[in-house]
């Protein structure tokens, strides 16, 4: 099935360091979300962006949805141990096709 | 809680049985989503329902696989002569119809197929 480019896939990283993923598309979104997921839980949502340009923050996170609704990143700082776990995007196309389109996922693991 | 639920949280059955998963969503969430994922993989949708109307289905949804949503409220999701491959974590997802409109996810039920 047609899924997004999530890079990076995987990132080990030091607790208090800042961390920065992202998603493309060759499609274009009219909404992009962030969830983050547990081991054996379903995905939580993080950020949802819902206008091309948006900036939006929710804590230590900041998401932005690219100008070319083809496109997000998200940021977290100052990383923590309870950030580790799977972070995905998901666009949405709208318009009467509300269905999620997830990338595979970047894995964070942070070192205390 | 007043989350999405789902039941039951793991299932393991033998090949060719079949199996029937619930979910419960939000309150005043009128939109049902039913999402399917394998390890290392994103969620793929599966299926979803607005009120009680089945409105799309994913080709990854086969004729052995069936959803209902009869009330408008909880909605099942029964798999018939499950195969290995059908092993995976299924998860729900519900909605209120809105301009700007967010998805929340279940906990998931987990299946593995012997």
């Amino acid at each position: 099935g047609q899924q997004l480019n999530q890079s990076p896939q995987s990132m080990f990283i030091q607790e208090g360091e800042d961390v920065s993923m992202n998603c493309t598309s060759s499609s274009i979104f009219n909404t992009w979300l962030w969830y983050k997921q547990d081991p054996g839980e379903g995905p939580v949502l993080l950020i949802a962006l819902y206008k091309a340009g948006e900036l939006t923050s929710n804590g230590r996170l900041t998401a932005q949805f690219g100008i070319t609704r083809k496109d997000s990143f998200l940021n977290i700082s100052a990383s923590i141990p309870s950030d580790v776990g799977i972070y995905f995007c998901a666009g949405q196309f709208g318009g009467g096709s509300e269905k999620l389109v997830f990338g595979k996922g970047t894995k964070l693991t942070v070192n205390p | 809680d007043t989350g999405v639920s789902q039941n039951p949280r793991h299932k393991i059955t033998k090949r060719g049985q079949n199996v029937t998963f619930r979910c419960d969503p939000i309150s005043e969430h009128n939109r049902l989503y039913w999402y399917r994922q394998t390890l290392g993989q994103g969620p793929e949708f599966l299926t979803y329902f607005q009120n009680e109307a089945q409105l799309e289905k994913s080709r990854l949804l086969s004729d052995r696989f069936s959803a209902e949503r009869p009330k408008g409220s909880f909605s099942t999701l029964e798999i018939q002569r499950t195969e290995q491959g059908d092993s995976a974590m299924y998860l729900c997802a519900s909605s209120f119809t809105a301009y700007q409109e967010t998805q929340y996810f279940g906990p998931g039920t987990r299946l593995l197929v012997l």
